[in-house]
C-alpha cells in the first residue's frame, strides 16, 4: 500500500469557522508533511513531523495548527482563516529516520480549501 | 542553499513528438534530484529520481532524465509523448527534510 489519503476532498469554510483536514498513511513512514499549493505554483512546505514530533514550521501563521496523533495520522486544524488561505493543501510522507533527503515523498490527492 | 530553476513555464508539443523539460539546480551538498508529475486536480506523483550511480534514470512510462554534474542539470525527456502526458511537471532537489521545487513546467499535448 503506497497510498496517502486525505479527507475531505473539498472544503468551503467561512472566516469564523473551525475545521480540520486529515491525512493518513499506512506505509510505516515516520516523516509526514503539510504543503500549501496555490494555482499554477509549486507546493510550499508548511510543516514537517518526524517521529510524531514537529521538526519544521516554516513560519506558518498560528491560524494553522498541525497535530500528529500517531505515526499514521496527521491533522491540520484551521481557525479564523483568510480568503488568501484558499488553496490546495497536500499531505505527504516519506520513510527513513525522519525522512532523509534520499527518500522520495508520497503525496496525497489534496484537500481543495475555499475560504469565503 | 539549494535551488531549482525550470527554464520553461509552458511546453506545447504535438502528440508522438519528442519533448525535453529543462531543469537546473544549485546545491552545496550531495544532490538528490526528483521529477514529480501532477495531473489536473490531483496530488504529485514521483516520476523518477537520481540518488547516485548511473546518471541516466528511467521511469516506467517512457520518461528518462540525465544527471549532468558539470552543467548542474537534470533534464527530463520522452521520445514520443501521448495525450495522457498532459500535466504539470516539477523538478525538485532534496535538502535535509525539505524538497525544494522548481516553478513547474506545464506540458500540453496537441493532437
Amino acid at each position: 500500500d503506497t497510498e496517502v489519503t486525505q479527507t475531505p476532498k473539498h472544503l468551503v469554510m467561512g472566516m469564523t469557522n473551525k475545521k480540520s483536514l486529515k491525512c493518513e498513511q499506512h506505509m510505516g513512514h515516520r516523516a509526514m508533511y503539510w504543503y500549501k499549493q496555490k494555482a499554477k505554483k509549486p507546493p510550499e512546505l508548511m510543516f514537517v513531523y518526524s517521529y510524531e514530533k514537529l521538526s519544521i514550521n516554516e513560519s506558518v501563521p498560528s491560524r494553522f495548527s498541525p497535530e500528529c496523533p500517531n505515526s499514521s495520522l496527521l491533522n491540520l486544524h484551521l481557525h479564523a482563516l483568510q480568503p488568501e488561505d484558499s488553496a490546495l493543501y497536500l499531505c505527504a510522507s516519506s520513510q527513513g529516520r525522519g525522512g532523509g533527503p534520499q527518500y522520495e515523498q508520497y503525496f496525497g490527492p489534496g484537500t481543495r480549501l475555499t475560504v469565503t | 542553499a539549494q535551488s531549482v530553476t525550470q527554464l520553461d513555464s509552458q511546453v506545447p508539443v504535438f502528440e508522438e513528438a519528442p519533448v525535453e523539460l529543462r531543469c537546473n539546480y544549485s546545491s552545496s551538498v550531495s544532490v538528490y534530484l526528483f521529477w514529480y508529475v501532477q495531473y489536473p486536480n490531483q496530488g504529485l506523483q514521483l516520476l523518477l529520481k537520481y540518488l547516485s550511480g548511473s546518471t541516466l534514470v528511467e521511469s516506467i512510462n517512457g520518461f528518462e532524465a540525465e544527471f549532468n554534474k558539470s552543467q548542474t542539470s537534470f533534464h527530463l525527456r520522452k521520445p514520443s509523448v501521448h495525450i495522457s502526458d498532459t500535466a504539470e511537471y516539477f523538478c525538485a532537489v532534496s535538502a535535509s527534510q525539505k524538497l525544494v521545487f522548481g516553478q513547474g513546467t506545464r506540458l500540453t499535448i496537441n493532437p
